[in-house]
């Protein structure tokens, strides 16, 4: 039973530019939430998506959007990077529903130069 | 906004002592649940609380929920090197809003 896969681990950006990351949930899991962790921070929660559509947004920029398709998989995009975004991108599925754990992918790690 | 606050940041201990970390939310929550991150590693569910004042074990560990569910601590008995890594701790009202996390470091 495959878990949460992340695509790609590591990414190197310059400032401006825009990145795609993508996330395959762990089967059987319809909801897909995204994390931006800085080094030593906690998981800052982006967004959430269900039923292709974002359920639930964090304090984030425009600049940060998604989109979830009809298997469930999720795409991340970050337009006009800055220096500020790099960090651990955190993919995590569940089955939806708050009282859901959350399983988390192992991370993409962005670095903006 | 919701905010969810975790003390203390570190925590240095000797292998076999006790470990407590504290979890506070400016809010009323749903559920709470804890996480354990091991280094270069990514969080790792623990522990779901959802009733008032509930207790639930985990073999060393111990997690509380506070009576007005705004708070939580997880307590490890007997530290071991195993525990090494960074406990965070989610508190629900929709979607999970995690604490900045203790990290814990265990000397041998």
């Amino acid at each position: 039973d495959a878990g949460v896969t992340q695509s790609p681990t590591h990414l190197i950006k310059t400032r401006g530019q825009q990145v795609t990351l993508r996330c395959s949930p762990k089967s059987g899991h319809d909801t897909v939430s995204w994390y931006q962790q800085a080094l030593g921070q906690g998981p800052q929660f982006i967004f959430q998506y269900y039923e292709e559509e974002e359920r639930q947004r964090g304090n984030f920029p425009d600049r940060f959007s998604g989109h979830q398709f009809p298997n469930y998989s999720s795409e991340l995009n970050v337009n006009a990077l800055l220096l500020g975004d790099s960090a651990l991108y955190l993919c995590a599925s569940s089955l939806g529903g708050e009282y859901s754990p959350l399983h988390f992918g192992n991370g993409t790690r962005l670095t903006v130069t | 906004g919701q905010q969810v606050m975790q003390i203390p940041q570190y925590q240095h201990v000797q292998e076999g002592e006790d470990f407590t970390t504290y979890c506070n939310s400016s809010t009323t929550l749903s559920n709470i649940q804890w996480y354990k991150q091991r280094p270069g590693g990514h969080p790792v569910f623990l522990i779901q609380l959802v009733k008032s004042g509930e207790v639930k074990k985990q073999k060393r560990l111990t997690f509380q929920f506070g009576e007005a569910k705004k708070n939580s601590s997880l307590h490890i008995t007997a530290t071991q090197t195993t525990d090494v890594g960074t406990y965070f701790c989610g508190g629900s009202q929709g979607n999970l809003i995690f604490g900045k996390g203790t990290k814990l470091s265990v000397k041998p």
